[in-house]
C-alpha cells in the first residue's frame, strides 16, 4: 500500500531564512507527487507537482521540490521564507491506477518568526 | 483557472437534522470529485470518490447511508450528512479533477458544527 511520511510535524523558521520540508513515500511504481499548502480554515492550494521528467520542479510562491527516486523523497524547499509562508504544508502521493485518489501526509506546520 | 467552490462555508445545525454541502467546479468539467474530512490539526481523510453519473465509492469505515454523495453533473457534487450528530462536526473539503489529469483542485472547505 502506498504511504506518505512527513517526519516534521512542526518547523519554526526565521523570516528570510531557507526552508526545507521533508516528504518520503512508499509506492511500488513511480507515483504522482504533490505539495499543497493550507492556511487556517481554508482549502488546499497546489504548490507544485511531479509526474515525470525533470526531477527538480518549480512551483508557485518561489517553492521548488526535488524528486529523488533512490531516496523515495520529494522534499520541498524555499530559499527565503516570507511571513506569509506560515501555514500547513501537505505532501501527497497519487497513482494513475487509483482513479486519481491521493494519499496525504500528516502535514508540517510552518511558523515564521520575525 | 481550475476553481472549485463550496457552499456553505459554515453551517451550524441541530443534532438529528440533515445538512447538504455543495461542491462546484467553476471553470472546468470535473469527471471525478472527492470528499475529504479533516479534524483539527490533522491531515485530510478521504471519505469517498464520485464519478459523474455513477455511484460514489466509499472508503473503508465511511457509512454510505450517513454520508450521501450525488454527482449529477460534471460541475456539481453534493454531500449530505444525514441525521447529523456532534461527532460529525468537522471540516469537509471537496476536490475535483478533470479528464485524465491526476491533480486535484480543492474547494475552500465547509465547517460543520452539530449542536
Amino acid at each position: 500500500a502506498q504511504s506518505v511520511t512527513q517526519p516534521d510535524i512542526h518547523i519554526t523558521v526565521s523570516e528570510g531564512a531557507s526552508l526545507e520540508l521533508r516528504c518520503n513515500y512508499s509506492y511500488g511504481a513511480t507515483p504522482y507527487l504533490f505539495w499543497y499548502v493550507q492556511s487556517p480554515g481554508q482549502g488546499l492550494q497546489l504548490l507544485l507537482k511531479y509526474f515525470s521528467g525533470d526531477t527538480l520542479v518549480q512551483g508557485i510562491k518561489g517553492f521548488e521540490a526535488e524528486f529523488k527516486r533512490s531516496q523515495s523523497s520529494f522534499n520541498l524547499r524555499k530559499p527565503s521564507v516570507h511571513w506569509s509562508d506560515a501555514a500547513e504544508y501537505f505532501c501527497a502521493v497519487g497513482a494513475a491506477d487509483s482513479w486519481g485518489k491521493l494519499q496525504f501526509g500528516a502535514g508540517t506546520q510552518v511558523v515564521v518568526t520575525p | 483557472g481550475a476553481v472549485v467552490s463550496q457552499h456553505p462555508s459554515r453551517v451550524i445545525c441541530k443534532s438529528g437534522t440533515s445538512v447538504k454541502i455543495e461542491c462546484r467546479s467553476l471553470d472546468f468539467q470535473a469527471t471525478t470529485m472527492f470528499w475529504y474530512r479533516q479534524f483539527p490539526k490533522q491531515s485530510l481523510m478521504l471519505m469517498a470518490t464520485s464519478n459523474e453519473g455513477s455511484k460514489a465509492t466509499y472508503e473503508q469505515g465511511v457509512e454510505k447511508d450517513k454520508f450521501l454523495i450525488n454527482h449529477a453533473s460534471l460541475t456539481l457534487s453534493t454531500l449530505t450528512v444525514t441525521s447529523a450528530h456532534p461527532e460529525d462536526s468537522s471540516f469537509y473539503i471537496c476536490s475535483a479533477r478533470g479528464g485524465l489529469a491526476p491533480e486535484q483542485f480543492f474547494g475552500p472547505g465547509t465547517r460543520l458544527t452539530v449542536l
